[in-house]
């Protein structure tokens, strides 16, 4: 069975701060993808990041980082110099090679105070 | 990635009406794919829809409930039959372009059951 765990609930910083998202993931697949999506109060969901099990170097993209552990399996993602227009919820996700299906976790709704 | 819309984009129905939701892509597609998110939930798959064969359904998901069309690889409908409060959700298609391994997702219909 898959899972992902987002233990954040909710975060909240002040504009300009460094914030981190957490994601564990579990899997017995020994290749998978996994994924970060940002959900502004607006409802749709906005992809924002792919990464695939083989490949552990971390991405950096403008103000986004992502730190991928095979050996703790998480996933994490930072922002850096936050701004209001980060306020959404953030999932992390898990998918399998070729089935297509995603798992979510249960989502950490972070809030930027300006 | 695709340009996904779904109409309505939202709508409060009365209890035990049904309501059909349609996604359009604008590109051809082989895989579709509906998921509902509870209020201040995760996303959960419902189904996976193929064009030219029946939808896939998960666990907890019935046809007689959730009926899913898929006439053409541009297109899907999702209607939600016999509607009471709890099925009160927003209700996201999403689509797989070409071998992008990645999900990109429509804006969501917000839907409201009383």
């Amino acid at each position: 069975a898959q899972k992902v765990t987002q233990a954040q609930t909710e975060i909240s910083v002040v504009e300009k701060e460094d914030v981190t998202l957490d994601c564990v993931y579990e899997t017995r697949d020994t290749t998978y993808y996994l994924f970060w999506y940002k959900q502004p109060p607006s409802g749709e969901l906005v992809f924002l990041i792919r990464r695939n099990s083989f490949d552990e170097q971390n991405e950096i993209s403008g103000r986004y980082s992502w730190n991928f552990q095979k050996s703790t399996s998480s996933f994490n993602f930072t922002i850096t110099a936050s701004q209001v227009v980060d306020s959404a919820v953030y999932f992390c996700a898990l998918g399998n090679f070729g089935n297509e299906k995603l798992t979510f976790g249960t989502g950490t709704r972070l809030t930027i105070i300006p | 990635s695709a340009v996904i819309s779904q109409k309505p984009s939202r709508d409060i129905c009365q209890r035990g009406t049904s309501l059909t939701i349609q996604c359009q892509v604008d590109s051809q597609v082989t895989m579709m794919f509906w998921y509902r998110q509870q209020p201040g939930q995760s996303l959960t798959l419902i189904a996976t829809a193929n064009q030219g064969s029946e939808a896939t359904y998960e666990s907890g998901f019935v046809i007689d409930k959730f009926p899913i069309s898929r006439p053409n690889l541009t297109f899907s409908t999702l209607t939600v039959s016999n509607m009471s409060p709890e099925d009160s959700s927003i209700y996201l298609c999403s689509v797989e372009p070409g071998r992008t391994d990645t999900q990109y997702f429509g804006p969501g219909t917000r839907l409201t059951v009383l």
